[in-house]
């Protein structure tokens, strides 16, 4: 079965700074999605970025980034420029292929404060 | 506006009592999704459908039922044999099969006493 690892479960950093979070996976699957969302305090779920797996570059979305590395199953998220509306649950997700649909699959969130 | 709806944003039920939870999207998407979370946790699957008339089980489906009768409307009971109901719910959809993003409604905050 697939899991998916955060290991922050909280963190902080300051207004225009950089911060990055952690997530890891474990599959033996070869072909596969990745993605963050970001779970604000309304609770909507808002699709940050995705990663399809057979590709080497990594995704950029303006101030967000991430970091796969295959071979360590680790896909983090860099948030650039860091911004109060940034403030959110971010949770990191795979999706693996069933055949008939796309589930996902959640890591247990970190939450991330931005302060002045 | 295309989106995903769920009704209503907040619901209490007393112990014992069957509940169902609205989810109707209009992305004429073909996949549709429940979730489940939990604090201190991240979504959970309990059931999904990819096609009218056809749903399968996810991970923790014990204790609840859905039905998939239009391409729209995914509805979701919370059984009086799930044991501990008191959560938030999520609905979402997707083009349905691999790679395609799931795009989630506002939640329903369910309590039970």
């Amino acid at each position: 079965a697939q899991t998916v690892t955060q290991s922050q479960p909280e963190m902080s950093v300051q207004e225009a700074e950089t911060v990055t979070l952690s997530c890891t996976y474990d599959t033996s699957e070869s072909n596969y999605y990745l993605f963050w969302y970001k779970q604000p305090p309304s609770r909507q779920m808002i699709l940050v970025i995705r990663q399809e797996a057979y590709k080497q570059q990594n995704a950029t979305e303006n101030r967000f980034s991430v970091n796969f590395q295959k071979a360590a199953k680790s896909f983090s998220l860099k948030i650039s420029d860091s911004q109060l509306g940034d403030t959110a649950m971010y949770f990191c997700a795979f999706m693996r292929n069933t055949g008939t649909a796309s589930k996902l699959t959640f890591g247990t969130g970190t939450r991330l404060q931005v302060t002045l | 506006d295309g989106g995903i709806t769920q009704s209503p944003k907040y619901l209490f039920r007393k112990e014992g009592q069957n509940v169902t939870l609205s989810c109707e999207q209009n992305l004429n998407h073909d996949a549709m999704y429940w979730y489940r979370q939990d604090p201190g946790q991240g979504l959970r699957l309990i059931y999904y459908s990819q096609i009218v008339n056809d749903f399968q089980k996810g991970d923790i489906a014990e204790g609840y039922s859905v039905s998939r009768e239009k391409k729209e409307s995914f509805p979701l009971t919370v059984t009086s044999a799930q044991k501990n109901p008191t959560a938030f719910y999520l609905c979402a959809s997707s083009m349905g099969g691999f790679s395609y993003e799931q795009y989630f409604g506002p939640g329903t905050r369910l309590t039970v006493t």
